[in-house]
C-alpha cells in the first residue's frame, strides 16, 4: 500500500529535550516536506526537500532541522523544543513537476512541549 | 492580509442542500489551485485540482476566477459524509511551495 508513515503519532516532552519525528514514504517520491498545523493558521511549511541531500527552508524553519540521506526518509529534528513548538505536524511527499503536485500526507504527529 | 483566505465557518447545512464557499488569494502569479479535504484530526487529502475552465467531479464543482483572484467549491446534494474542513491551496509554479488556507469547516446535518 502506497503511504507516508510518521512516528511517533503522539509525543509529550519537556522543554529542551531533543527529539526526532521520523517520516518515511514508499512511493519513490523525490519531494518531501514538513508542515505544522495550528488552529486558525492553516498548514505552514517548515522545511522541504527536492531530493536526496537537497533541503530548503519553508516559511517557519526556526527551531527545526531536517536531513535527507535517503529518498524514502525525511526526519524532523527539534534540537531544543520549546512550548511554542506544540503543534500538529504533518509530513508529505509528492512527485515534483507533475503539474498537479498532489501531496500525500502522513497521519500526523501531535507534539506537546511542556 | 493573508496570502490565502477562507471563511472559517462553520457552515451548518442540511443534508441534501447545496453549499458553496470561496477562497481568495493575493498573489496574482499563482498558477495552480487545489481543494483538499481534512477530517477531524486526520491528514489532508486531495479533493480536486482546480482548472482554469472550471471542473466537476461528481457532486463537486470547482471554479477559478483569475480576475477577482478567488476559487470556489460547490457541493451539490450534500451528504453527512461531506462534513469536514475544506482547505484551499495555491501554488506559484516558480517554486514548489504550496500556500494553504486555514480551512472552512462544513457540518452537514441530518
Amino acid at each position: 500500500e502506497a503511504q507516508v508513515t510518521q512516528n511517533p503519532r503522539y509525543l509529550i516532552t519537556v522543554t529542551g529535550k531533543k527529539l526526532t519525528v521520523t517520516c518515511s514514504q514508499n512511493m519513490n517520491h523525490e519531494y518531501m516536506s514538513w508542515y505544522r498545523q495550528d488552529p486558525g493558521l492553516g498548514l505552514r511549511q517548515i522545511y522541504y526537500s527536492m531530493n536526496v541531500e537537497v533541503t530548503d527552508k519553508g516559511d517557519v524553519p526556526e527551531g527545526y532541522k531536517v536531513s535527507r540521506k535517503e529518498k524514502r526518509n525525511f526526519p524532523l529534528i527539534l534540537e531544543s523544543p520549546s512550548p511554542n513548538q506544540t503543534s500538529l505536524y504533518f509530513c508529505a511527499s509528492s512527485l515534483p513537476g507533475t503539474g498537479r503536485n498532489e501531496q500525500y500526507f502522513g497521519p500526523g504527529t501531535r507534539l506537546t512541549v511542556t | 492580509r493573508k496570502e490565502v483566505e477562507q471563511d472559517p465557518g462553520p457552515f451548518n447545512v442540511p443534508e441534501g442542500a447545496t453549499v458553496a464557499f470561496n477562497c481568495t488569494y493575493s498573489n496574482s502569479a499563482s498558477q495552480s489551485f487545489f481543494w483538499y479535504r481534512q477530517d477531524c484530526r486526520k491528514e489532508p487529502k486531495l479533493l480536486m485540482s482546480v482548472y482554469s475552465s472550471g471542473n466537476e467531479d461528481g457532486r463537486f464543482t470547482a471554479q477559478l476566477n483569475r480576475a477577482s483572484q478567488y476559487i470556489s467549491l460547490l457541493i451539490r446534494d450534500s451528504k453527512l459524509s461531506d462534513s469536514a474542513t475544506y482547505l484551499c491551496v495555491v501554488k506559484v509554479d516558480s517554486n514548489y511551495q504550496l500556500i494553504w488556507g486555514a480551512g472552512t469547516k462544513l457540518i452537514i446535518k441530518p
